[in-house]
């Protein structure tokens, strides 16, 4: 069974950077074609698609917010992190990790989400 | 980037009614097109993949259907489950992939 799990700080203040932990179990991010995206959610908004890590280590950015976003394995082999520089307040809002299945740019599998202000 | 648009932005329907929502792309995504039903404070759920393929677990009153630029999602018979607000997501190979600004469907 594939979960997710996002952490990370829930209040962060303007121009600091914004560091998320994805955790993850029942699949392993060295199977081919697998992937883990980042997806962020304003307060009664859609749905942004902001990152993806893929299994072989190459990254897709949103080309809105390529400046600020770094995306990489975390310290353990079930994590992915994801940073994103100069937060401002319209960065606030609902983070999702989801799970990629091979061959594909949906998100089958979910994290609960992880809700950020960035407030003074 | 592609653009999506979705209609209508909010139904109320009956339970039992059929149920109907549009999603159209700016530009031709062949059947590059996932569907999502996302309940308030949690996370979306994968309802339909690849314009018309459900989702292993999901009911069969849900499916999609279309291709290029113009798609539906159908609930054949609603039920107050149902209760959510559904998005569209093109992932067409060479574009990022975007989502539809979403539709909230409603019990009368």
């Amino acid at each position: 069974q594939i979960t997710l799990k996002e952490s990370g700080p829930t209040l962060v203040k303007p121009t600091q950077t914004l560091r998320l932990t994805c955790a993850f179990s029942g699949f392993s991010l060295t199977t081919n074609g697998v992937g883990v995206a980042w997806i962020r959610q304003p307060p009664g908004k859609a749905l942004e698609w902001l990152a993806l890590l893929y299994w072989d280590g190459d990254k897709r950015f949103s080309p809105s917010l390529r400046n600020r976003l770094t995306v990489n394995k975390g310290s353990s082999r079930n994590q992915v992190v994801l940073t994103m520089t100069d937060m401002d307040p319209a960065d606030s809002g609902t983070y999702f990790c989801a799970h990629r299945p091979l061959g594909a740019f949906y998100f089958d599998f979910w994290g609960q989400g992880l809700q950020v202000t960035v407030s003074a | 980037d592609i653009q999506m648009t979705q209609s209508p932005s909010t139904l109320s329907a009956s339970v039992g009614d059929r149920v109907i929502i549009t999603c159209r792309a700016s530009q031709s995504i062949s059947s590059w097109l996932a569907w999502y039903q996302q309940k308030p404070g949690k996370a979306p759920k994968l309802l339909i993949y690849k314009a018309s393929t459900l989702q292993s677990g999901v009911p069969s009153r849900f499916s999609g259907s279309g291709s290029g630029t113009h798609f539906t999602l159908t609930i054949s018979s609603l039920q107050p489950d149902d209760c959510a607000t559904y998005y569209c997501q093109q992932y067409e190979t060479f574009s990022p992939c975007t989502f539809g600004p979403g539709t909230k469907v409603e019990i009368k």
